[in-house]
Order: C-alpha cells, then structure tokens, then sequence
C-alpha cells in the first residue's frame, strides 16, 4: 500500500524549533519529488516547499524562505521539515505529499494524514 | 507570482443536481492545473490534474476543462459523498505551487 505517514508536530513557543518527519512505504521514493503543504485552523492549502528525487534541488514559498529547510534521506525512505524562528502565523497541519510528474505536468497524488504544529506562548 | 482565484468561495447544491466550480489564473497557465477535494479532517485527494485529466480511481461524474487562466470543475449528479472543499492548484511555476482559497459545497 502506498503510503505516507507524518510525525514530529506539537506545540513550540514563538521562536523556537521542531523538526517534521515524514517517512514512505509501498513506492520507490528516491524516483519522486516530495512536499510539504500546510493548512492553518480553518484556511486553505498552502504550499511549504518541496525537494527533488537527489535533494539538489529545493523550492520554497516566500513566507518560509530562511527559517525553515527541507531535506530527505532516501535510505531510509523520509523527508523532513526543519522548522525554525517559529511564529505564531506557521500553526497549521503539515501534510506530506508526493509530487507526480506525467508528460510535462506536475501533481501531488499521494498524501499523508498530516501532523500539527502550534506555535503559542 | 501567479495568484488563482476559485468562485464562488461557498456553494449549496443537493443530492443530484450538477455543479460547477471556476478557478482563474492571475496569468496564464497553459493547462497545468488541477482541482482536489479535502473532507473534513482529511487529506486533500487529487480529482483532475492537468486541467482535464481524471486521476484513477475518481469517479467519472467530475470533470475539468479549461486551459489558459479559466478553468471549470464540474460534477454531474452530486452524490453525498462529494459535500467537500475543492481546491484548484496551478504547476506552471513548477517547482513552486499555488492554491485556490477553496469552495466549500454544502448541502
């Protein structure tokens, strides 16, 4: 079964750090971009950031470039979600996602159940 | 950076009826979007990608169109199940993406 399973959400004080796993079974995950896409109480979808199938290439949205950082380890089937300088504004549920590429067009098919991340005093 | 624009942002419907949802694109996009559906407390799941291109597995009652900076999600005799929030995403800028705010479809 394809799956992806996230982990490593909690509550962090403004200003400080937390590290999101997200760990893959059921396809070859080193032939696939990754992303992360995150939804604050009661928004839409926004996407974080994602990272290519050798982690040389990385893309992030505005509001997170500088603070937080993606990586993978295609050993042991994960990406990750280095969060820092944490603000109030970055609460939301992260999903991880997998990016699908046929002919030149680009989806994510494959979503995790998503971890929570709140960032309060 | 391309901004896209879902209407109506909410939408109430009943148990058969067809609907149509519209996603516009600040600029264009060729066909690189697609429309996902999010239930309550679930994981988005894909329907359409590249405008028109139904995923597996998705019932063939949805169906998207477009190409350039409109683009239509229609659903054909609703069905319970499809009470959700759809959200269209453009790949144009690929790596980088963007969603819809979402429509929310009651009953």
């Amino acid at each position: 079964e394809v799956q992806l399973v996230e982990s490593g959400g909690g509550l962090v004080q403004p200003g400080g750090s937390l590290r999101l796993s997200c760990t893959a079974s059921g396809f070859p995950f080193s032939r696939y971009w990754m992303s992360w896409v995150r939804q604050a109480p009661g928004k839409g979808l926004e996407w974080v950031a994602n990272i290519k199938q050798d982690g040389s290439e990385k893309s992030y949205v505005d509001s997170v470039k500088g603070r937080f950082t993606i990586s993978r380890d295609n050993a042991k089937n994960s990406v990750y979600l280095q969060m820092n300088s944490l603000r109030p504004e970055d609460t939301a549920f992260y999903y991880c996602a997998r990016d699908q590429t046929t002919a030149y067009y680009q989806y994510m098919d494959v979503w995790g159940k998503g971890t929570t991340v709140t960032v309060s005093s | 950076d391309i901004q896209m624009t879902q209407s109506p942002s909410s939408l109430s419907a009943s148990v058969g009826d067809r609907v149509t949802i519209t996603c516009r694109a600040s600029q264009r996009i060729d066909s690189y979007l697609n429309w996902y559906q999010q239930k309550p407390e679930k994981a988005p799941n894909l329907l359409i990608y590249a405008a028109t291109s139904l995923q597996r597995g998705v019932p063939s009652r949805f169906s998207g169109s477009g190409s350039g900076t409109d683009f239509t999600l229609t659903i054909t005799s609703l069905q319970p199940e499809d009470f959700a929030t759809y959200y269209c995403q453009q790949s144009y800028t690929t790596p980088m993406y963007t969603f819809g705010q979402g429509t929310k479809l009651e009953i």
